[in-house]
């Protein structure tokens, strides 16, 4: 039940997009995303939930397309800070188990 | 300042040893989670908790026990009956369901040999 990424690995030069996928076989009820640093404990970055909603955060935003059953995080004029792994989280009902994504490691250089 | 506390950062233990790892939350929050990464993989949940005296299994509980007694603390033990135990655990809290963020731990690392 685990919901799979893509790409599983990403490069980036320092400026250019990036987009992260996070598919479900069952319906969602909602989304997280989170960025891990090596070594160190994921941080939140934003929750979507039923309802195709789309946020922002700075110059990350995120997509939920309920009838795919998958989300979309957008990467734009990526910095050096961007990189690290990213984990979508989703749940599928409520009171249901939390499952985490298989994770995309993204690398932005110089 | 509010936040989750997973202590000791890195723990070595024999194999056949139960050990037990902290997690303290003074955030009020709710729900509390146990999650388990192994090197260049996801985050796998071991065991959950929507209220005090009560915990969910997750889907890799085979060798695992928690209690939460408080609000405040889920400590998890691993037993000797977990194979292999060796791996980077991740303790979380939130304020409820998953509508809420969760904020994590730093983590423990342990190695069993």
């Amino acid at each position: 039940q685990q919901p799979v990424q893509s790409p599983q690995a990403v490069i980036l030069r320092e400026g250019e997009d990036a987009v992260i996928n996070c598919s479900s076989s069952k319906a969602l009820y909602s989304v997280h995303w989170y960025r891990q640093k090596h070594g160190e404990a994921p941080v939140f970055l934003m929750i979507l939930l039923k309802g195709g909603e789309q946020k922002g955060h700075e110059k990350i935003s995120a997509s939920f397309n309920e009838k795919k059953q998958q989300s979309s995080l957008y990467l734009t004029a990526s910095q050096l800070s961007y990189s690290g792994t990213y984990f979508c989280g989703t749940e599928y009902g409520t009171g249901n188990q939390f499952y985490f994504g298989t994770g995309t490691s993204l690398t932005v250089i110089p | 300042d509010g936040g989750i506390t997973q202590s000791p950062k890195y723990l070595f233990r024999k194999e056949g040893q139960n050990v037990t790892l902290s997690c303290e939350q003074n955030l009020n929050h709710d729900a509390m989670y146990w999650y388990r990464q192994d090197p260049g993989q996801g985050l796998r949940l071991i065991y959950y908790s929507q209220i005090v005296n009560d915990f969910q299994k997750g889907d890799i509980a085979e060798g695992y026990s928690v209690s939460r007694e408080k609000k405040e603390s889920f400590p998890l033990t691993v037993t000797s009956a977990q194979k292999n135990p060796t791996a980077f655990y991740l303790c979380a809290s939130s304020p409820g369901d998953s509508l809420y963020e969760q904020y994590f731990g730093p983590g423990t690392r342990l190695t069993v040999t």
